[in-house]
């Protein structure tokens, strides 16, 4: 059981070239979702997804879209990218409501740390 | 606004020493609440959960949190650290109804320092 994987772990952009980060998960999870995480500001929500085919903003959507078109998949893609967007970004997912004590309870990826140049 | 405070930006505890690492919280109701810990260059791991019932709860590598509502604080506690616990810790709250159940407010973070 794989988990929430994240793929690239490194990635260095120029100002303006895009970029997806790849989000999977196998735990058959509704809710996925992508924070970014920059030195003393905690993790911050940049979109989520409920479902397959629904997508919502976070507290920090400007400069990212996503997709939700399997279960499994939350791509995260950059279209221009900016050197505000240097930061760690993860993906993570759970449980929808109505499940047990498991709802809520959110599963991390290792994490994509991206630098922007 | 919802929001969630952690005081304490970095903690430096001895070895076997007691650590208490602070949480309080602004929410319309009742939040799920959450701590999460973070090793160097790891994602994050959850420690312990409260969703409802005993406001003590316990979570894995001997810590444990009290939830209380007077003062919607969430405090984190171990009674003798370990050098391995050396990390940084997240405190986080999340609703308890609707699709959006799992968009999580975290703090900023609590390092903590461990000396031999």
């Amino acid at each position: 059981n794989a988990g929430v994987t994240q793929t690239p772990k490194f990635q260095v952009l120029k100002t303006g070239q895009s970029m997806t980060l790849q989000c999977a998960q196998d735990m058959n999870h509704e809710y996925m979702s992508w924070y970014r995480q920059d030195p003393g500001m905690g993790l911050r929500l940049i979109h989520y997804s409920v479902g397959a085919g629904i997508t919502d903003q976070g507290e920090v959507p400007n400069g990212y879209n996503v997709s939700r078109s399997t279960t499994e998949d939350f791509p995260l893609r950059l279209l221009s990218a900016a050197p505000s967007q240097t930061s760690v970004y993860f993906c993570a997912s759970s449980q929808p409501r109505g499940a047990s004590s498991g709802a809520n309870v959110l599963t991390f990826g290792a994490g994509s740390r991206l630098t922007v140049l | 606004a919802q929001s969630v405070t952690q005081p304490d930006i970095h903690i430096t505890v001895s070895e076997g020493a007691s650590l208490e690492l602070r949480c309080n919280y602004s929410y319309g109701a009742t939040p799920y609440l959450f701590w999460y810990v973070q090793s160097p260059g790891q994602g994050l791991q959850l420690l312990l959960k409260y969703f409802s019932g005993d406001t003590l709860v316990q979570g894995i590598k001997g810590f444990e949190a009290e939830f209380k509502r007077s003062q919607s604080s969430f405090n984190l506690r171990k009674p003798s650290v370990h050098w391995s616990d050396a990390a940084e810790y997240f405190c986080a709250v999340g609703g308890r109804y609707g699709g959006s159940q799992g968009n999580l407010i975290f703090g900023k973070g609590t390092k903590l320092s461990v000396k031999p």
